[in-house]
């Protein structure tokens, strides 16, 4: 079993939806919990960046954790065309020997 | 400007060939890593430094080589003993080991021809 798990998708909405997007994690260790967005055949993109549990807020993302269930969250709201990318998550215990895990990433297509 | 650079975007390898990956970083960061992406598998992490002159093996270090001379710098070499190099090769990099976002370079495309 993976540490992190994510649905690859794709995932296809209409714009202006909202898009929820999620990933699970076994290793209850993890403190960091972090989303990266990235274009086709660019470099990942820190979008959020989290620590423990609750939710945080910036602009049109919301990302949301809850420790109990080893699960966390990306809302996009308003969906934009220029939202379509593939989405990872990644997260990580924080301590000085810790790597960052990152999940295989969700496709997203915003029809216009 | 800040950032990382990763060159060449493209490269390609004859069989039996080495090859080095340029990694460049002007964030004063202390970190450094490199992750191989291949579809639909996520990010795998080959090697990271977290000082000069020292570095540690990541999950699939086999057929890689990897130096840091300066703070700046961390190039990979793929080896002719990584029998399936073709994938998307990222640096990043992270301002302390108390710091958990990384940045990440734009990245290189190595095919083997």
């Amino acid at each position: 079993q993976k540490e992190v798990e994510q649905d690859p998708g794709p995932l296809s909405v209409p714009e202006g939806a909202i898009v929820s997007l999620n990933c699970t994690y076994s290793n209850s260790a993890f403190q960091y919990f972090m989303w990266y967005r990235q274009y086709s055949r660019k470099g990942p993109e820190l979008l959020m960046y989290t620590y423990s549990s609750g939710n945080k807020e910036d602009g049109r993302f919301t990302a949301q954790v809850d420790k109990s269930s080893k699960y966390i969250s990306l809302f996009i709201r308003d969906s934009q065309p220029s939202d379509s990318a593939t989405y990872l998550c990644a997260m990580s215990a924080g301590s000085s020997a810790s790597k960052i895990i990152f999940g295989s990433g969700t496709r997203l297509s915003i029809r216009p | 400007d800040g950032g990382i650079t990763q060159s060449p975007k493209y490269l390609f390898r004859k069989e039996g060939q080495n090859v080095t990956l340029s990694c460049e970083q002007n964030l004063n960061h202390d970190a450094m890593y490199w992750y191989r992406q291949d579809p639909g598998q996520g990010l795998r992490l080959i090697y990271y430094s977290q000082i000069v002159n020292d570095f540690q093996k990541g999950d699939i270090a086999e057929g890689y080589s990897v130096s840091r001379e300066k703070k700046e710098s961390f190039p990979l070499t793929v080896t002719s003993a990584q029998k399936n190099p073709t994938a998307f090769y990222l640096c990043a990099s992270r301002p302390g080991l108390t710091n958990e976002k990384l940045f990440f370079g734009s990245g290189t495309q190595l095919s083997v021809l």
